[in-house]
């Protein structure tokens, strides 16, 4: 099956700090990855959409200047969440559609759980 | 109002029983119909899509849709601990390749 990578799996760091995630298709390419965030117990909300050599789409109330997402070739995107503050604390979890099979076969990373102190 | 919803659960069944999930929609414009399992602090990993009405089975899944309706289901036979998850029904509209998903229903299956 198609495998997603996320890293890191885990970050902490201090109110003000700029946080890099990785997000690589291992085993296909991927033209567009999504991003979303997940609090405890809800479902995931997208943030953006991240597309391979051109700007990402941003979901309405998404600011795009603290989330800035790259996507620098067919198998990695990168968001980096800039100056940030404890409510940015969250899971964050990439997908992405493996471009020769569909839209519908989605594939998700393993997130990661940033915590800001 | 939600353009899908699911209920959250929990869904608390015995081993060996059915489990049964659902989820209703609001647009008709939505043709594939997904279905994920999410454990506690992963991420969610596919299980089954649907493309327009109809069933689809995977070993001891399966996948309903009634477009009809707007409803669709998932049932889970024979059921272990191990499917102990978040279930979460997604979407994707004619022409797009956004996920729209259910809240999610949370499922304990109890040895």
């Amino acid at each position: 099956g198609a495998v997603v990578s996320q890293h890191p799996s885990r970050v902490i760091c201090k109110s003000g700090t700029s946080v890099k995630i990785e997000c690589r298709s291992l085993d296909f390419q991927a033209t567009t990855m999504f991003w979303y965030r997940q609090f405890p117990k809800q479902s995931l909300m997208l943030m953006a959409t991240s597309n391979e050599g051109s700007k990402a789409t941003y979901e309405q109330g998404v600011e795009k200047d603290k989330f800035l997402i790259n996507h620098a070739s067919l198998t990695l995107s990168t968001l980096t969440v800039t100056s940030a503050h404890p409510e940015d604390s969250s899971f964050y979890i990439c997908s992405a559609p493996n471009r020769d099979r569909g839209v519908h076969e989605q594939y998700f990373g393993p997130g990661t759980r940033l915590t800001v102190t | 109002q939600k353009e899908v919803e699911q209920d959250p659960g929990p869904l608390s069944v015995p081993e060996g029983a059915i489990v049964s999930l659902n989820c209703t929609y609001s647009n008709s414009a939505f043709q594939y119909f997904m279905w994920y399992r999410q454990y506690s602090r992963k991420g969610p990993e596919l299980l089954m899509y649907t493309y327009s009405s109809g069933n689809k089975e995977d070993g001891r899944f399966t996948a309903q849709v009634d477009k009809s309706s707007k409803y669709i289901s998932l049932f889970i036979r024979d059921s272990q601990p191990s499917d102990s998850a978040t279930y979460l029904c997604a979407m994707i509209k004619a022409a797009g390749n956004k996920l729209t998903f259910g809240g999610g229903t949370r499922v304990l299956v109890k040895p």
